[in-house]
Order: C-alpha cells, then sequence, then structure tokens
C-alpha cells in the first residue's frame, strides 16, 4: 500500500494560511489523496481530495505536484478551531473492488490566537 | 439526517467478555467499514460491505464478526474480548466506492 509521510507537528497564527505537507512517493497512478482531520478524538471528518490537478473547496485547497510524489493542504485563514490532527491519505482498491483510506499518523496543527 | 450514529460512546468489559459495537447511517450508504485506531495511530480497516448480506475482511479482522442484514445498520461483534482491543472503534459510510466516506462519533473501548 502507498504510504504517506507527514511532519508530526505544526504551529500556525490565527488568520494566516496554514500549509500542511504531504509525501506520497510510492502512489500509484490510479490512487487519490485525501485530507481528513480529526478534532478532540471526533471522528474523522472530510476535507478534501484530489487525483492529479489542483483542488479547491470552501474549507481548504489541495497542490499536488506534477509527478504526484507530495502534495500540500492548505488552509487560507486559520481560525482556532482548526487546531486538529490532519491525515494525508490515499485511498488504495481492493482486489474485491473495495476502496480503503491507508492512514498515516498525521500532522497535529496547532493554531494560537 | 443525524448522518453515522454509534452506540456506546464508551464501553469497558473485561477479558472474554462478548459485546456488539452499533452502527447506522440514515443516508441510504451502500458501503459502510470499520476501522480501529491506536493511541498515536492512525486509522486501521476492520470489516467492511458493499450492501446488505455482503461483507468482506480488512487489514485487522481477527477477533471481530460482523453482519449486514439491512442498508442502514452494520454492527460489529466482539465474541471474546482482549485486551489487546482496547482502541477507538469508528464506522464510516459512503454512497458508492469511490465517494467519500463519512465517520461516525466514535466508541471507546477498554478491555481488562
Amino acid at each position: 500500500d502507498a504510504k504517506t509521510t507527514q511532519p508530526t507537528s505544526m504551529d500556525c497564527a490565527e488568520g494566516r494560511a496554514a500549509n500542511l505537507p504531504c509525501n506520497h512517493s510510492t502512489i500509484s497512478g490510479n490512487e487519490y489523496v485525501y485530507w481528513y482531520r480529526q478534532i478532540h478524538s471526533q471522528g474523522p471528518q472530510y476535507i478534501i481530495h484530489g487525483l492529479k490537478n489542483n483542488e479547491t473547496n470552501e474549507m481548504a485547497s489541495l497542490i499536488i505536484t506534477e509527478d504526484r510524489k507530495s502534495s500540500t493542504l492548505i488552509l487560507p485563514h486559520a481560525t482556532l478551531r482548526d487546531t486538529a490532527v490532519y491525515y494525508c491519505i490515499v485511498r488504495v482498491g481492493m482486489n474485491t473492488g473495495f476502496q480503503k483510506l491507508v492512514f498515516g499518523t498525521g500532522t497535529r496543527l496547532l493554531v494560537s490566537p | 439526517n443525524a448522518g453515522v450514529t454509534q452506540t456506546p460512546k464508551f464501553q469497558v468489559l473485561k477479558t472474554g467478555q462478548s459485546m456488539t459495537l452499533q452502527c447506522a447511517q440514515d443516508m441510504n450508504h451502500e458501503y459502510m467499514s470499520w476501522y480501529r485506531q491506536d493511541p498515536g495511530m492512525g486509522l486501521r480497516l476492520i470489516h467492511y460491505s458493499v450492501g446488505a448480506g455482503i461483507t468482506d475482511q480488512g487489514e485487522v479482522p481477527n477477533g471481530y464478526n460482523v453482519s449486514r442484514s439491512t442498508t442502514e445498520d452494520f454492527p460489529l461483534r466482539l465474541l471474546s474480548a482482549a485486551p489487546s482491543q482496547t482502541s477507538v472503534y469508528f464506522c464510516a459510510s459512503s454512497t458508492s466506492v469511490l465517494e467519500t466516506q463519512y465517520f461516525g462519533p466514535g466508541t471507546r473501548l477498554l478491555v481488562l
């Protein structure tokens, strides 16, 4: 399975952009990159996903390098409520057709006033 | 919509006891799955279902059973709990195999 590597922790000032990097150098051509976050051990919350192109939604932007070996999640204006563990995930197809999410250990983002 | 719900929120078991973790969704999702999360780690897939009556094993299925008699419910059974099963359990669902998975709030299990 493709694995992801993320910094253990990052800090960000409130109101500034938070840029969370992720390496996934062994990703296969048809495997998607997903980002989820987990606040206070609640259930993981979906943020964004992409395959090749950069993506943007109301929560964040996802920048994927041309070789697809790394990506960056951007929270444009971080707030205190964005403090959470952020998981960069590769969605892997199983031989049964199911698509499982392969979680790493995540980045703990602390947003400070 | 309540989304994905899980009960109980917290449970303490003794080694050898059995119990069922409940998971329900009201979004008419065909795909449901169970993950476990151990301290400081990401989630790992236990079992999954692609529709009523169809289940299969994930990465860490040993010690767990599942069934899917209805679209809405996907219970996870521990037949004989072991301390190694102390973990937080999350249920997830999605409309199709390619769509986003939505997670429940989790069940925190402690096996003594």
